[in-house]
């Protein structure tokens, strides 16, 4: 199984802070027919995870462009620029190119 | 607005079985490859089993730690996804998601509530 490790396990940052999370998996993502199925989602407290990026780079509908994601074969990278309050809760990265699919440890954001 | 309503949790016993429901609206069910996840105790997300849609002869795939043990199915008809667990075991137990894949740019894009499953002697 491809084995998702996401670094660090927590973050403290302060409102309108910058920070990153990294997705380090254990095989490439590349698929076959040459894309990347890497996503990010937000679990933010109490509520099921929602997708922020698709695809390594592609912010899903809604999302604002304080979050991009970046990254190729087998490391990859969430940025989170100008934090604001709802930006907290655990995020994970997951692939979808292999099965069994598989899901990041998890990094929980919090604020300093 | 899409919406996917998990029921059929619960406390089992180990050894026991339980069936979850998913009903959805919202989207085109149809033609979604609809998912079961489950989060543990602790956190971790796991994807446990994938049922195609009728285009794709509704093949499934499922991890290899539940096959055997749990069976996915659907009923176009009913917009719904079911997930048959038997011989539960304590480890089962979670918070399990229905959610569902159309494209891959809305790829679990959209989860319901959860149910939970405790298993428990």
């Amino acid at each position: 199984d491809v084995v998702m490790t996401q670094t660090p396990v927590s973050l403290s940052v302060s409102l309108g802070g910058q920070t990153s999370i990294s997705c380090r998996s254990s095989q490439s993502l590349v698929h076959s027919d040459g894309n990347t199925y890497l996503y990010w989602y937000l679990q933010k407290p109490g509520q099921s995870p929602q997708l922020l990026i698709y695809k390594v780079s592609n912010r899903f509908s809604g999302v604002p462009d304080r979050f991009s994601g970046s990254g190729s074969g087998t490391d990859f990278t969430l940025k989170i620029s100008r934090v604001e309050p709802e930006d907290l809760g655990v995020y994970y990265c997951y692939q979808g190119t292999h099965y069994p699919y598989t899901f990041g440890t998890g990094t929980k954001l919090e604020l300093k | 607005e899409v919406q996917l309503v998990e029921t059929g949790g619960g406390l089992v016993q180990p050894g026991n079985s339980l069936k979850l429901s998913c009903a959805t609206s919202g989207f085109t069910f149809s033609t979604a490859w609809m998912n079961w996840i489950r989060q543990t105790p602790g956190k971790r997300l796991e994807w446990l089993a994938q049922i195609e849609d009728k285009s794709n002869n509704y093949f499934i795939s499922y991890l290899e730690s539940v096959k055997g043990r749990f069976t996915i199915s659907r009923d176009d008809s009913k917009s719904s996804v079911y997930l048959q667990m038997n011989n539960l075991k304590e480890e089962d137990t979670a918070i399990y998601y229905c959610t569902y894949v159309i494209t891959t740019e809305d790829w679990f894009a959209y989860w319901g509530q959860g149910t939970l499953v405790t298993v428990s002697s």
